[in-house]
This record gives C-alpha cells, structure tokens and sequence, in this order.
C-alpha cells in the first residue's frame, strides 16, 4: 500500500488533455514539494516536474505540475501516442522521513 | 550528459547477499547525493536509502524496510556507488535502480535550503531472491 495515492489507470486519445491526481496526508505532500517521473518499463525513469510545478530543461510545455493542500496533479495536454508510460509522484514524508511514492498511473493513449 | 548504469543484479537464496554497482558518467560523483529505488514486479516505486556527499559527512539514510541489512556507499575516486545487501528476503525481489539527486535553494525567512530530489535515473538491475 503506496502512502501517496494516484488512480492506476488514465486514458486519452491523441490531442486530448488529461490529468492524473496524486493524493498524500500534511507529513509529506502538504509540507515538502512534489515531483512527477515518466516510467516507460525497461527504461530509466525520466523526471517530468520538479518543486511541484517546475519543468527541467527538455520537458515539453504540455507537462505541467499542480499542488493545492495535500493533493497535487499532473496534466498532459496535447497527448501523444509517445506519451503512454507509468506516471509517479514523489514526495518527502516528514514523520516517515524517508521518499514516498504514488503506485504508478498506467496512461494509455487510445 | 549524465548517465547511469547499474550492475550485479542476479538470482540469490533466501539469506544471501549481494552487491550492486552504479557507474556514473558525465558528472563529478563527488559532488552528488546519490540514491537508490526498487520496484517490486507489478507495484509501485520504494525508496531504498540515500548517500551524501563527503562535504556532508558521507551521511546515508536508509527505509525501514532494509535498515540493518543493506549498506550504501561510493568511491568518489571511480565514480561508483554500491548498495551491499545482506540477509536477503523474497520481498526484496525487484528491480534496483540508481538515481542523482538534484537540488534547488530557497529562502525560508533568513535561512537558506537545499532541497534535493531524484533527478537522472539508470535503467536498473534486476535482484530476484528465490
């Protein structure tokens, strides 16, 4: 049982917008920052969003981060077949102190 | 560009151990936290534990889950991190990747922070314990 909680599962066709919500408690998403990974099985997870909605240099503009109170979401906009992956989120978690993730959203891109 | 790789994964008994290797390029290791992460086959991402640099004491902190049984450490000098693991579970069956742990300052009144995250990621090495 992941301590941040994200939907297994999103669905969108090309060009469409969606967003995939992560959900966590006041020890780690409502006190430190979130971060989102791209997970494509076999590959090296890929950082998409840092400090809750700070691109690095190389991520499109169509991924963007959001955090309000103790949830935070990641939006894809202009979705593309290359975008079906395995999302995380990623937060600090002050009471456990260590790095706790979401379970992963399977995006499919219909 | 920075890149990772790990190594030594492999099939181990219950009770064994095993030794992971990172080999970093295109970054000065010293300078870098470095952290390791698992995922259990069909499950989400586990922190494992993380190191810090010699500036900071080469501090390593650990999950619950394997504290007592795994240890981190580097050598700086061959832009290396390992990750021993000893008195091995069925649970720690999963896939061991390396990370880089980037950082951002900011003001907090008058004090200043770093906050560091997982930034570059290997692609993993697979521990199956059986």
């Amino acid at each position: 049982q992941s301590v941040l909680t994200q939907p297994p599962s999103a669905s969108g066709t090309p060009g469409q917008r969606v967003s995939i919500s992560c959900s966590g408690s006041s020890s780690n998403i409502g006190n430190n920052y979130v971060y989102w990974y791209q997970h494509v099985p076999g590959t090296a997870p890929k950082l998409l969003i840092y400090k809750n909605d700070q691109r690095p240099s190389g991520v499109p503009d169509r991924f963007s981060g959001s955090k309000s109170g103790t949830s935070a979401s990641l939006a894809i906009s202009g979705l593309r077949s290359e975008d079906e992956a395995d999302y995380f989120c990623a937060a600090w978690d002050d009471s456990l102190s260590a790095w706790e993730f979401g379970g992963g959203t399977k995006l499919t891109v219909l | 560009e920075v890149q990772l790789v790990e190594s030594g994964g492999g099939l181990v008994k219950p009770g064994g151990s095993l030794r992971l290797s990172c080999a970093a390029s295109g970054i000065t290791l010293s300078n870098a936290w470095m952290t390791w992460v698992r995922q259990v086959p069909g499950k989400g991402l586990e922190w494992v534990g993380r190191i810090k640099t010699k500036t900071y004491g080469e501090t390593v902190d650990y999950a619950a889950p394997v504290k007592g049984r795994f240890r981190i450490s580097r050598d700086d000098s061959k832009n290396m991190l390992y990750l021993q693991m000893n008195s091995l579970k069925n649970d720690d069956t999963a896939v061991y990747y390396c990370t880089t742990q980037g950082r951002f300052g900011e003001w907090s009144g008058e004090i200043f922070h770093w906050h560091y995250y997982m930034d570059v990621w290997g692609k993993g090495t697979t521990v199956r314990v059986s």
